[in-house]
């Protein structure tokens, strides 16, 4: 069956970096992008960034941009978001999910949470 | 980018009764050549990850109750649960897929039992 898991979540001091993973399986991994989407607490969802399933395409929300980067390892069927700078308002669970071409998210992990914190 | 607002915010029904979410996206979000609105509906439990319930506005996913039910007109969308259960206690979100990025999704409705 479809699986999304991510991994990576923790405390961070802000400033500081993590990297999240999201490992897929039970689909063709090659064939779906990947996006990440978060939840701070007792929020709304915001979309954080896709790649494309062939990696070539990447997109960043306006809020990571330049900070956050988005990458993909096919062989190891895993999308990473690596964050750096880390703010306060980066505190949320971070989902990822997939998209066949210009389609809604069939699919979701259940999240991990980032808590950025001093 | 495309905005998407969601109303009411929140809303109390009866068991058995009718609720009805409403999502306006600040555009078309209709792609002339396929005639589809670009437009999902998702389920959030707490504690829970969204669960898509309806996509192209009105198309029901598999397994989901036929009690949901999507419509459109124009740039109106809106979610119906023809007659509430206890389990349809959630927050509801639509999103609109059409324009990315970025990726957009309303500010959500909670659902609650009156």
């Amino acid at each position: 069956q479809v699986q999304l898991v991510e991994s990576g979540g923790g405390v961070v001091q802000p400033g500081r970096s993590l990297r999240l993973s999201c490992a897929a399986s039970g689909f063709t991994f090659s064939s779906y992008g990947i996006h990440w989407v978060r939840q701070a607490p007792g929020k709304g969802l915001e979309w954080v960034a896709v790649i494309w399933y062939d990696g070539n395409k990447k997109w960043y929300s306006d809020s990571v941009k330049g900070r956050f980067t988005i990458s993909r390892d096919n062989s190891k069927r895993t999308v990473y978001l690596q964050m750096n700078s880390l703010r306060d308002e980066d505190t949320a669970v971070y989902y990822c999910a997939r998209e066949e071409v210009r389609s809604p998210f069939d699919y979701w992990g259940r999240g991990t949470l980032v808590t950025v914190s001093s | 980018d495309i905005v998407m607002t969601q109303s009411p915010d929140s809303l109390a029904v009866s068991l058995g009764e009718r609720a009805t979410i409403n999502c306006k996206s600040s555009q078309s979000i209709l792609y002339s050549s396929n005639n589809k609105n670009y437009l999902a509906w998702y389920q959030q439990k707490p504690g829970q990850p969204p669960k898509l319930l309806i996509s192209w506005a009105s198309t029901r996913e598999s397994g989901v109750p036929d009690r949901f039910s999507g419509s459109a007109s124009g740039t109106d969308f809106a979610l119906t649960i023809s007659s509430l259960q206890a389990e349809d206690v959630a927050v509801y979100y639509c999103q609109q897929y059409f324009s990315t990025p970025p990726l957009t999704f309303g500010g959500g409705t909670r659902v609650e039992i009156k």
